[in-house]
């Protein structure tokens, strides 16, 4: 199977722009979705597919594929945008999921 | 509104077993693949399984093969995950989760439910 592999932790100051990435050879087949996950809750799906975003989701959140890297970026980021970010992916194994190991987000 | 309620997490021995089932309401099960997500304590989010609409295809990860099983009732409108033979390592929050659309992407998941595995 493959891997999706991100960094560990990310921080960024109120009101900046902060590009969050996941890197995997599957995404060269298969675009990235992105969860947002706070202390305590369940994952909330923030973004999927070629940049679409759920209903509810503000529009500083945007996502891009650069060959086998995709990339989550908030521009403005706000004190509310602080959680865990995982980036997920359907597998080799066409009907598996794989998922990062996660990107923790400060909001300084 | 969409709801995904887990139910059936606690303590197991290890070598024993648990069955989580996950009630759904808000929408028509049957138009959805579902799916497990399991996270341990301060880790990550590690899938488990999924199943087709009907019930008719099933992928688990190497992990849980051949011990665990996930099965659906759409006319009860609920997700199940038989957990036997259990590990320490299986300890974690159990998500149920709702397909997007007709993909296995998953987009709407339950508040979960934990299982820990301890003697």
């Amino acid at each position: 199977s493959s891997e999706l592999t991100q960094d560990p932790a990310v921080s960024v100051a109120l009101g900046q722009t902060v590009r969050i990435t996941c890197q995997g050879d599957i995404l060269s087949k298969y675009y990235a979705t992105w969860y947002q996950q706070k202390p305590g809750q369940a994952p909330l799906l923030v973004l999927y597919g070629d940049n679409t975003r759920p209903s509810g989701i503000p529009d500083r959140f945007s996502g891009s594929t650069s060959g086998n890297t995709g990339s989550l970026t908030i521009i403005g980021a706000q004190a509310e945008d602080e959680a865990d970010y995982y980036c997920n992916s359907r597998d080799t194994s066409d009907h598996h999921l794989l998922f990062g190991g996660g990107t923790k987000l400060t909001v300084l | 509104e969409v709801q995904l309620v887990e139910s059936g997490g606690g303590l197991a021995q290890p070598g024993g077993s648990l069955r989580l089932s996950c009630a759904a309401s808000g929408f028509t099960l049957n138009n959805y693949w579902m799916t497990w997500v399991r996270q341990a304590p301060g880790k990550g989010l590690e899938w488990v399984a999924n199943i087709k609409r009907d019930g008719s295809e099933r992928y688990y990860v190497d992990s849980v093969k051949g011990r665990f099983t996930i099965s659906r009732d759409n006319a009860k409108n609920s997700l199940y995950l038989q957990m036997n033979s259990l590990r320490v390592e299986d300890t974690a929050v159990y998500y149920c989760a709702r397909g997007l659309g007709t993909t296995i992407t998953v987009d709407f998941w339950g508040q979960g439910t934990l299982v820990t595995v301890s003697s």
